[in-house]
């Protein structure tokens, strides 16, 4: 279904840390997924893609795992620093060409 | 390349009242979509067009319109707004629509509050 947002859940890590962010998407049928990041002010930034018939991904400081089994999706951040602190959305896209996007969770990074 | 730019960044609006957002996708960028972002809702689509047609429509109410021009800028409409259409409307581009092509790259958005 469609996302919906009342509270955003928070991570909380010390700087250098490893952050791993998880997200459970909704249609089996997805076959396409995206991790963005949004800092305050600014608009979602991509941050990494998968397609469904990878179950890994990897980017620079970032990796992008997808478990198809339990519709399930993880973005790990290496080594996370204070300019990683952001909302991280998941989106997912079907047959159609929008995207349903996750409720976003709130990445705390402290020194 | 310049990113999706979107104008202007902040709207006040009073009910009743009708508003156009405007988006200039990035350079070479054929499609464009829409979104619109709530504390409450999160983001949920609105629309998507390409070469000037939608090719795709949320679940908004009629109020809600856009068009695309010869130049892939869009704009978007609403009409006879109400206060729960207070949100950041934001603009995406990618190359062209289908999920082999380049993933949406997103503006900053327009803040619109209705007052």
């Amino acid at each position: 279904g469609e996302s919906v947002g009342l509270h955003l859940p928070t991570l909380s890590v010390q700087e250098g840390d490893n952050s791993i962010i998880n997200c459970a998407y909704s249609n089996s049928a997805s076959d396409y997924f995206i991790w963005y990041k949004q800092e305050s002010g600014k608009g979602p930034q991509f941050i990494i893609d998968i397609r469904s018939n990878m179950d890994k991904r990897q980017g620079q400081r970032v990796t992008v795992l997808l478990n198809k089994t339990v519709k399930h999706l993880s973005l790990q951040i290496a080594a996370t620093q204070p300019g990683d602190s952001a909302v991280y959305f998941c989106a997912e896209n079907l047959n159609t060409d929008k995207l349903i996007f996750g409720t976003g969770t709130r990445l705390q990074v402290f020194p | 390349k310049a990113g999706v730019t979107q104008t202007p960044r902040y709207l006040i609006k009073t009910r009743g009242q009708q508003v156009t957002l405007s988006c200039s996708p990035i350079s070479g960028h054929r499609s464009v979509s829409w979104y619109q972002q709530t504390p409450g809702q999160g983001l949920q689509f609105l629309f998507e067009y390409f070469s000037e047609t939608q090719r795709n429509k949320g679940n908004f109410p009629g109020r809600f319109s856009g068009r695309q021009f010869s130049n892939s800028r869009s704009e978007m409409n609403v009409s006879t707004l109400e206060l729960g259409d207070s949100a950041l409307y934001l603009c995406a581009s990618r190359s062209g629509p289908g999920r082999n092509n380049s993933p949406l790259h997103f503006g900053n958005g327009t803040r619109l509050t209705v007052t």
